[in-house]
């Protein structure tokens, strides 16, 4: 069965800074994998996915990830984060493109001004 | 607005008692699915439906839990004798199912949840 990891249970980050987000897969073979954002109050929102190709991917409000299969990671990252990023964020992992999602546990993102 | 919604969106509940949630997914999503959050965890499968038939279910689904989806459109989640532990968000998403658009990802768009509280 699959997992997903997130090592980052918190993390504060001063707005304008670099944002890393940690993510780690269990999976037999490349699965199809997502990074979703959490606001209170908000339902789940898509930032980007990956499928196959291009390894790094690119997605909305200036989030990419990168897919590196030989660590099993998908990190997602963003150069100047800005105050409204505050938020959950979730990686999740699928077996097929209709399937349904496992997730990771989550990174609470704080964004100090 | 056109998105998944969720009702109602908060129950507060007494041990015991029966609960029922209901989602109106995307008008043209055959696909729908039903997860829960508790605090501090990312959202766990329950089941999901391919129209009106239920494909999976997962083993967090007891059988205190039952849902339906008897038209292919709306779903309901009922949850008989609550137990506190029952507590926790409950999430529905809806997509195009596969064989509709190929072979690209059918994203899944989520409502804002249930939040269900058991005293």
């Amino acid at each position: 069965a699959q997992s997903v990891t997130q090592p980052d249970i918190h993390i504060t980050v001063s707005e304008g800074a670099s944002l890393e987000l940690r993510c780690n897969y269990s999976y037999g073979a490349t699965p199809y994998l997502f990074w979703y954002v959490q606001s209170p109050g908000q339902g789940l929102q898509l930032l980007l996915k990956y499928f196959s190709g291009d390894t790094l991917v690119q997605g909305i409000k200036g989030f990419e990830a990168e897919f590196k299969r030989s660590q099993s990671s998908f990190n997602l990252r963003k150069p100047s984060v800005h105050w409204s990023d505050a938020a959950e964020y979730f990686c999740a992992v699928a077996p097929g493109t209709a399937s349904k999602l496992t997730f990771g546990t989550g990174t609470r993102l704080q964004v100090t001004l | 607005d056109t998105g998944v919604s969720q009702n109602p969106r908060h129950k507060i509940t007494k041990r015991g008692q029966n609960v029922t949630f209901r989602c109106d997914p995307i008008s043209e999503h055959n696909r729908l699915y039903w997860y829960r959050q508790t605090l501090g965890q990312g959202p766990e499968f329950l089941t999901y439906f391919q129209n009106e038939a239920q494909l999976e279910k997962s083993r967090l689904l007891s059988d205190r839990f039952s849902a339906e989806r008897p038209k292919g459109s709306f779903s309901t989640l009922e949850i008989q004798r609550t137990e506190q532990g029952d507590s926790a968000m409950y999430l529905c998403a809806s997509s195009l199912g596969q064989g509709l658009a190929g072979g690209s990802y059918n994203e899944q768009f989520f409502g804002p949840g249930t939040r269900l509280t058991v005293l």
